[in-house]
């Protein structure tokens, strides 16, 4: 069964204070890896997808990057706009027509000033 | 790009009504996907729709929810008889053909049933 788990579940740092955040997946077949950044009351917002193992994507204060069992979400000093939800998701490879994605629980972050 | 489009962003409805959300996806999308989130979780699968087909429904979708998409454009979720476990935000996404195209969601329905 496809699994998707990310850690930790939430995380407060310090203005400024980089970190990372987790997302291990298990999947019969990784056609992409995706994170997506969640407001509160908004729908996930897309940032990054990943498809093979050495890859990595840049955005901002964000890097993405994949291993053949997960994916890190670094984010080097950040700021407190960037306090959201993270949300990473696989879709694999044989899952027939649809691209559907199959998504992890999400990291809380919360940035103070 | 106008993005994807979900109305009402809030329903509220007492136990046992019926009712209706509509999502406008990004216009040269063909396909589109419903999501429901619970608080604390991350999005999980309802069904899915390529043009107006409906290739795939989630084996937790109850017979209580149905979704069209007439003529492959806007798509409607309706669910009857609401229960209180249908408290949820219901999320609408639309992507383009090509494989390992990212899903854009709306901003979704909350919907809160008493």
């Amino acid at each position: 069964e496809d699994q998707v788990t990310q850690s930790p579940e939430a995380l407060r740092l310090q203005e400024g204070e980089s970190s990372s955040l987790n997302c291990s997946y298990t999947v019969s077949g990784l056609r992409g890896l995706f994170w997506y950044r969640q407001d509160p009351g908004k729908g996930p917002e897309f940032l990054f997808t990943l498809y093979s193992a050495g890859e990595e994507k840049e955005k901002e204060r964000l890097k993405a990057t994949l291993t053949k069992k997960e994916s890190f979400l670094h984010i080097t000093a950040p700021k407190p706009e960037d306090s959201a939800t993270y949300l990473c998701a696989v879709q694999r490879m044989y899952g027939g027509a649809t691209n559907k994605l199959i998504f992890g629980t999400g990291t809380l972050l919360a940035v103070q000033p | 790009d106008t993005g994807v489009s979900q109305d009402p962003r809030h329903k509220i409805t007492k136990r046992g009504q019926n009712v209706t959300f509509r999502c406008d996806p990004i216009s040269e999308h063909n396909r589109l996907y419903w999501y429901r989130q619970t608080l604390g979780q991350g999005p999980e699968f309802l069904t899915y729709f390529q043009n107006e087909a409906q290739l795939e429904k989630s084996r937790l979708l109850s017979d209580r929810f149905s979704a069209e998409r007439p003529k492959g454009s806007f798509s409607t979720l309706e669910i009857q008889r609401t229960e209180q476990g249908d408290s949820a935000m219901y999320l609408c996404a639309s992507s383009s053909q090509g494989g390992g195209s990212p899903l854009h969601f709306g901003n979704g329905t909350r919907l809160t049933v008493t």
